[in-house]
């Protein structure tokens, strides 16, 4: 099983410019998330989709857009990229519940100059 | 602001000592506490979980969890070079048995050096 898989590894954008990053999961979670990691500021959650058809804002939501497109797949949307947005971006997945594990993709290295 | 705090670091502690890795945070309410391993560039996987007071072994790892001072900690031993990685702590700020949709807090995460 691949787990989590997002794409791009590595992204380069200029100030202004869009892009989507991709996430998909294979082991039928119910729930999906986004957070990006600074230095110093720790994993904060971006958006959330706790089942398939809903979705949710995080901590830091503002410049980004999330769609859930099925059960698998959550994607996030960055419509005018700005600097400050250059940070890493992970997508996980967990079942519903308090005590289950989130599971990681490899992460996104985004750059915005 | 619910907080979950760490100090970020580094803790160097030679190889075969025990190292003890500490977490606070704010929620009394919180029920379920994670601990997660990063490797620098990579991404964080799980690696201990606890949710009632006391201690909780796996392998090498012990988590221990105070509700009354609001603390959970990771003690690590016989520390090997391989354990050198940044520690999340993570706190579960809802019910443990409601189901459906969990917040979960991280720390910024402690970063541990063990010399050979």
């Amino acid at each position: 099983n691949a787990g989590v898989t997002q794409t791009p590894k590595f992204q380069v954008l200029k100030t202004g410019q869009s892009m989507t990053l991709q996430c998909a999961q294979d082991m039928n979670h119910n729930s999906m998330y986004w957070y990006r990691q600074d230095p110093g500021m720790g994993l904060r959650l971006i958006y959330y989709s706790a089942s398939e058809g809903t979705t949710d804002k995080g901590e830091v939501p503002n410049g980004y857009n999330v769609s859930r497109l099925n059960k698998r797949e959550f994607s996030l949307r960055l419509e005018s990229a700005a600097p400050s947005q250059t940070s890493v971006y992970f997508c996980a997945s967990s079942e519903l519940g308090g005590d289950t594990e989130a599971f990681f993709g490899q992460g996104t290295r985004l750059t915005v100059v | 602001q619910k907080e979950v705090e760490q100090n970020s670091g580094p803790l160097s502690v030679p190889e075969g000592a025990i190292a003890s890795l500490n977490c606070t945070y704010s929620d009394r309410g919180s029920q379920s506490f994670f601990w997660y391993r990063q490797y620098s560039g990579k991404s964080p996987e799980l690696i201990m979980f606890i949710y009632s007071n006391g201690d909780k072994e796996d392998g090498r790892f012990t988590a221990q969890l105070n509700k009354a001072s609001q603390y959970v900690s990771l003690l690590i031993r016989d520390s090997q070079p391989s354990d050198s990685a940044t520690y999340l702590c993570a706190v579960n700020e809802g019910e443990r048995n409601s189901g459906g949709y969990q917040k979960v807090t991280f720390g910024t995460g402690t970063k541990l050096q063990v010399i050979p």
